[in-house]
């Protein structure tokens, strides 16, 4: 399956603790994003990659969530001294971006990392 | 800032009924248009896109026109099936994409 890989699928921490996620994109694909999704509601933004390239991070994110894509690959999601309010799925997604195609490529998600802060 | 409303669920339908679920947009520049669907667990597929203006974006059955005058991009199939059942997101893109927060769809045998 060559699709958008995300690790772990599910991942219970106690409150304090620290957490890492990790996103292989689609192999030929440039752009990487990040979203959260909590219980009936859509993705909200987190960040994105252009190659290694951090380019946005939302404003609603606070200092303790980082995320890096050192080599324009994978990427990991760290979320440091973790809080219940953190609990919710995290989805990767990945796209193709080329001269002439912006804002039109789809992008293709993973299934998500699920967290829980107990 | 770019923005989108859909409909809310759930919506409630007999297996070959017909299936309209609303979204409405606000944008900033010009952007693509996309319905994803989601199943119980799993991550966003995508179902259909439309990049333009009275663009007709189709798969599976479900379409969706791209309505620039009425800033809408409403998602609608003739006959649903009992399998059509999960959660349908509209979002649009500029840079990054925006969501709305998803209609859950339950078709009835």
């Amino acid at each position: 399956d060559t699709g958008v890989s995300q690790n772990p699928r599910h991942k219970i921490t106690k409150r304090g603790q620290n957490v890492t996620f990790r996103c292989d994109p689609i192999s030929e694909h440039n752009r990487l994003y990040w979203y959260r999704q909590t219980l009936g509601q859509g993705p909200e933004f987190l960040t994105y990659f252009q190659n290694e390239a951090q380019l946005e991070k939302s404003r609603l994110l606070s200092d303790r969530f980082s995320a890096e894509r050192p080599k324009g690959s994978f990427s990991t999601l760290e979320i440091q001294r973790t809080e219940q309010g953190d609990s919710a799925m995290y989805l990767c997604a990945s796209s193709l971006e080329y001269a002439g195609s912006f804002g039109r490529t789809e992008a293709f998600f993973g299934q998500g990392t699920r967290l829980t802060v107990v | 800032g770019d923005s989108v409303t859909q409909m809310e669920g759930p919506v409630t339908l007999s297996e070959e009924a017909f299936l309209t679920i609303n979204c409405t947009y606000t944008a900033t520049g010009y952007p693509s248009l996309f319905w994803y669907v989601q199943y119980p667990g799993e991550g966003l597929q995508l179902l259909l896109k439309a990049t333009k203006a009275d663009d007709k974006g189709s798969n599976k059955g479900f379409e969706a026109t791209y309505r620039k005058e009425t800033t809408s991009f409403h998602l609608e199939k003739g006959s649903v099936q009992v399998s059509d059942s999960a959660v349908y997101f509209c979002a649009l893109r500029e840079e990054k994409f925006y969501f709305g927060s998803g209609t859950k769809l339950n078709v009835k045998p």
